[in-house]
């Protein structure tokens, strides 16, 4: 069975931590997402990793792959408030369809 | 650029009822894909649509169908409807079936069954 599970699946950090967020999937995908939920709002797109090493940075935030692993990784970096939120991975198939993690949700705390 | 449309925001319904939720993908997209989110999970794909066709379907029991029209808009009918089936549904679009496309997600309706 196809399985995306993170952990992990709650985080509490303090503002200026630094932290990371693990993403482990069963199956060969040479596709990984990162998206963000904000409560009750809908998936923000965050990175699209299309190779084994590929690491995309954006604020804060970073990304990698290592598809030999089967493993992803999103750091955060100095964490601020506006960070807090649900974070999901997910994987892709030949034809879109995206399988995803059960989330993790970040907490900033002051 | 319009993204991802979705309507109603909100529907409540009681069980064994229908539903209907409806969504327009974003400007030049064709493809729509339909994921249900339960609360507290991550979403779970129901199906995708593309060229009018049902092309790929999750592990949902034939009461959820769908259409997608023309224009590449599509809509989620849930029939007998379930506690269950409580939710946050989402669709999200993308170009073609490629491999390498981003999936935009539009903002959700949340179905509540009494």
């Amino acid at each position: 069975e196809l399985k995306v599970e993170q952990n992990p699946l709650f985080l509490s950090m303090q503002e200026g931590k630094n932290y990371t967020i693990y993403c482990n999937y069963s199956t060969t995908s040479d596709r990984l997402y990162w998206y963000r939920q904000d409560p009750g709002k809908s998936l923000e797109s965050l990175f699209v990793l299309l190779s084994n090493g590929a690491v995309k940075q954006e604020g804060r935030l970073m990304a990698s792959l290592d598809t030999k692993a089967r493993l992803s990784t999103l750091h955060i970096t100095a964490a601020v408030h506006d960070l807090s939120a649900t974070y999901f991975c997910a994987i892709g198939g030949a034809t879109n369809k995206l399988i995803f993690g059960t989330g993790t949700l970040l907490a900033v705390q002051p | 650029d319009a993204g991802v449309t979705q309507s109603p925001t909100h529907l409540i319904k009681t069980r064994g009822q229908q539903v209907t939720l409806r969504c327009s993908p974003k400007s030049g997209h064709d493809t729509v894909s339909w994921y249900q989110q339960a609360l507290g999970q991550g979403p779970q794909f129901i199906f995708q649509y593309y060229e009018e066709e049902e092309r790929q379907r999750g592990n949902f029991p034939d009461r959820f169908s769908g259409h997608q029209y023309p224009n590449y808009s599509s809509e989620l009918n849930v029939n007998a409807l379930l506690l269950g089936d409580s939710a946050l549904y989402l669709c999200a679009s993308s170009l073609g079936q490629g491999y390498q496309e981003t999936q935009y997600f539009g903002p959700g309706t949340r179905l509540l069954v009494l």
